[in-house]
């Protein structure tokens, strides 16, 4: 089966950083493009970032600095690195997989929070 | 970089149709979208790829009662014989070279 599962998720004080992981099964991860979206209570989606097939990244500017996408092939994971965090990254995050993308995980919850 | 405006909400009749719409930006009518359901409190699913031709691309296990089409700037999300498993939000998206983009989403309820 097709599937993506993320992990690494929790509580963490403002200014602090925390690594996501998304486990990729079913699929050839190497051929697609890989990104990580984001979800407010309440809100509605929020593309965080992308990383092609060739390890080109890219960001949005609210994430852009402080946020670091990454993928490692031969283990089908992908990974992103988030530092000096802030109330306003509270949201759960998934992990998605085609340049649409087509491939959604469960997604894993941040809460940022003295 | 595009703009996708959609409603915010729709609402219609077990077993009526509904066409949501996404509307590009000026500049950006051209694009490619694609259409995402997500149900209360589940992740999202793809439901299809929609071009500024019509031509859709949908997903695996996606029913026959999704359709898409295009019109200008506008891409439609049409549900025929809606059922209380579609009461769901529904998010257009698109992207460029660097930069993909949500629209704020429509929240559909079936009465």
């Amino acid at each position: 089966d097709v599937q993506l599962v993320e992990s690494g998720g929790g509580l963490v004080q403002p200014g602090g950083s925390l690594r996501l992981s998304c486990a990729a099964s079913g699929f050839s991860f190497s051929t697609y493009d890989m990104h990580w979206v984001r979800q407010s209570a309440g809100k509605g989606l929020e593309w965080v970032s992308c990383i092609g097939t060739a390890g080109d990244t890219y960001y949005p500017v609210s994430v852009k600095g402080r946020f670091t996408i990454s993928r490692e092939n031969a283990m089908n994971f992908l990974y992103l690195q988030m530092n000096s965090l802030t109330a306003e990254d509270t949201a759960v995050y998934y992990c998605a997989a085609g340049t649409t993308p087509d491939i959604w995980g469960q997604g894993t919850m941040v809460i940022v929070s003295s | 970089q595009p703009v996708l405006t959609q409603s915010s909400s729709a609402s219609a009749s077990l077993g009526s149709s509904v066409n949501l719409t996404c509307t590009l930006s000026s500049g950006h009518r051209t694009y490619t979208v694609a259409w995402h359901q997500q149900q209360p409190g589940k992740a999202p699913r793809y439901l299809m790829r929609l071009e500024r031709r019509g031509v859709h691309n949908k997903g695996s296990a996606v029913p026959e009662r999704f359709s898409g089409s295009s019109s200008g700037a506008d891409r439609y999300l049409t549900i025929s014989n809606l059922q209380s498993e579609d009461e769901a939000d529904y998010y257009c998206e698109t992207w460029d070279s660097t930069t993909w983009v949500f629209g704020g989403g429509t929240k559909l309820t079936v009465l």
